[in-house]
């Protein structure tokens, strides 16, 4: 059973700081990775699609890195905002196996103003 | 609008009353999917679709059905629903399909509140 973890489940921070989290996928079965947020009452919406070992993108404060050998990527968001307060997802998707995908459980974020 | 349009938003059924959830998406994407939300388990894929009539299955396809007779809908089908499929649903599409579907960001549909009592 191939297993997708992203830690913490949960970040309290405070307005203006800098925060990063994790997402844990089975190196060996690697197609390709994507980062999405998703607001409350709202879906999921696309932040990154990775593809390269060492791949590293950027959109505003948002940035994420991959690392395909060891199994991880990273999501950082730089100076936080209120308005970034959501759930971030990594669906990773599994080589040779077409369209199939398994979404990590995701790192739901609060920023206090 | 580029959109991906799920119906209906919240339904309520009893047991073992037939239903189906519709999806549609006007962006011509090839790839669509489906997905389940239950609390502490994240987003789980029911099925996919890479084109037009070639469906397979995801992680928990049990209890549902799809159908893509047509490169805009992909309805999820729930023969006989029970109470351990309350849940809530989306939709997805995506641009490509076949190698270049993971190269292809996922747009989702507003999502279906579905109670089985």
């Amino acid at each position: 059973i191939l297993n997708v973890e992203q830690s913490p489940q949960s970040l309290h921070v405070q307005e203006g700081d800098s925060t990063n989290f994790t997402c844990s996928f089975p190196s060996s079965n690697f197609y390709a990775l994507h980062w999405y947020r998703w607001e409350t009452a709202k879906s999921p919406e696309a932040l990154f699609v990775m593809t390269l070992n060492g791949d590293e993108k950027k959109k505003g404060r948002i940035s994420a890195t991959l690392n395909t050998k060891e199994g991880y990527s990273y999501l950082y968001i730089k100076g936080s905002q209120p308005e970034d307060s959501a759930t971030y997802l990594c669906a990773f998707w599994i080589y040779n196996q077409g369209g199939k995908l398994i979404f990590g459980q995701g790192t739901e974020l609060s920023v206090k103003p | 609008e580029a959109q991906v349009t799920q119906n209906p938003r919240y339904l309520i059924t009893v047991t073992g009353k037939k239903l189906t959830v519709t999806c549609s998406q006007n962006m011509n994407h090839e790839y669509m999917s489906w997905y389940r939300q239950d609390p502490g388990l994240g987003l789980r894929q029911i099925y996919y679709s890479m084109n037009v009539e070639v469906t397979d299955k995801g992680d928990v396809p049990e209890g549902y059905k799809v159908s893509r007779k047509e490169k805009r809908n992909f309805p999820l089908i729930l023969e006989s629903p029970s109470p351990n499929q309350t849940s809530l649903y989306f939709c997805a599409s995506s641009l490509s399909g076949g190698l270049g579907t993971v190269n292809s960001p996922l747009h989702f549909g507003n999502g279906t509140r579905l109670t089985v009592t």
